[in-house]
């Protein structure tokens, strides 16, 4: 069966304090592994796609990296306002739908 | 409008009585999904829509929720004879096609069902 786990439930760092999100997955074949960004009150935004173990992606002080189990989204010096839900979603080969996880609260201190 | 809307974005309902949501994708947009998110949990996939035709209904928790879709645009979500259990966030998602290359989804904010 298709599966999404993420890890930590939630995270909470000091502002400028780096640290990474975990997603770890299986499925029959991967076809590509995407994050969103969710804030309180709103649907998710799309922030990366990773098709390939060993692929990056970057945005400002977010980087994704993707293995053939698991995708880390690393967050560099990060800011109050970097504060949100992060969710992770798998795309099988043989479906076209997303399987998404539960997602990583983070909450960044002033 | 630019983006996805959705309304309303808040409902209170009573056990048994019917809801509808409406959802307006991005103009131009022929795929459309309806998502159910629960407190604490992964999206949980409903319907898609290609246009106006629904080639996949396999999320559908059971025969009390139906959605349709009309001038490839506005889609809506029924839920009848609603349950305490139905209490979630609906959302929508448009696209310009199927899902295939970028998995970018364009999300609404979505609709906040309570059933007492």
């Amino acid at each position: 069966e298709d599966q999404v786990t993420q890890s930590p439930e939630a995270l909470r760092l000091q502002e400028g304090e780096s640290s990474s999100l975990n997603c770890s997955y299986t499925v029959s074949g991967l076809r590509g592994l995407f994050w969103y960004r969710q804030d309180p009150g709103k649907g998710p935004e799309f922030l990366f796609t990773l098709y390939s173990a060993g692929e990056e992606k970057e945005k400002e002080r977010l980087k994704a990296t993707l293995t053939k189990k698991e995708s880390f989204l690393h967050i560099t010096a990060p800011k109050p306002e970097d504060s949100a839900t992060y969710l992770c979603a798998v795309q099988a080969d043989s479906n076209y739908q997303l399987i998404w996880g539960a997602g990583t609260k983070l909450i960044i201190k002033p | 409008g630019a983006g996805v809307s959705q309304s309303p974005s808040n409902k209170v309902t009573e056990k048994g009585k019917d809801v509808e949501l409406r959802c307006d994708p991005i103009s131009g947009h022929t795929a459309l999904y309806w998502y159910r998110q629960r407190l604490g949990q992964g999206l949980e996939f409903l319907i898609y829509f290609q246009g106006n035709s629904a080639p996949d209904k396999s999320g559908l928790p059971s025969d009390r929720f139906s959605a349709e879709r009309t001038g490839e645009s506005v889609s809506t979500l029924t839920i009848q004879r609603t349950q305490q259990e139905d209490s979630a966030v609906y959302l929508c998602a448009s696209s310009r096609a199927q899902l295939l290359n970028t998995g970018e989804l364009f999300f609404g904010e979505g609709s906040r069902l309570t059933v007492l």
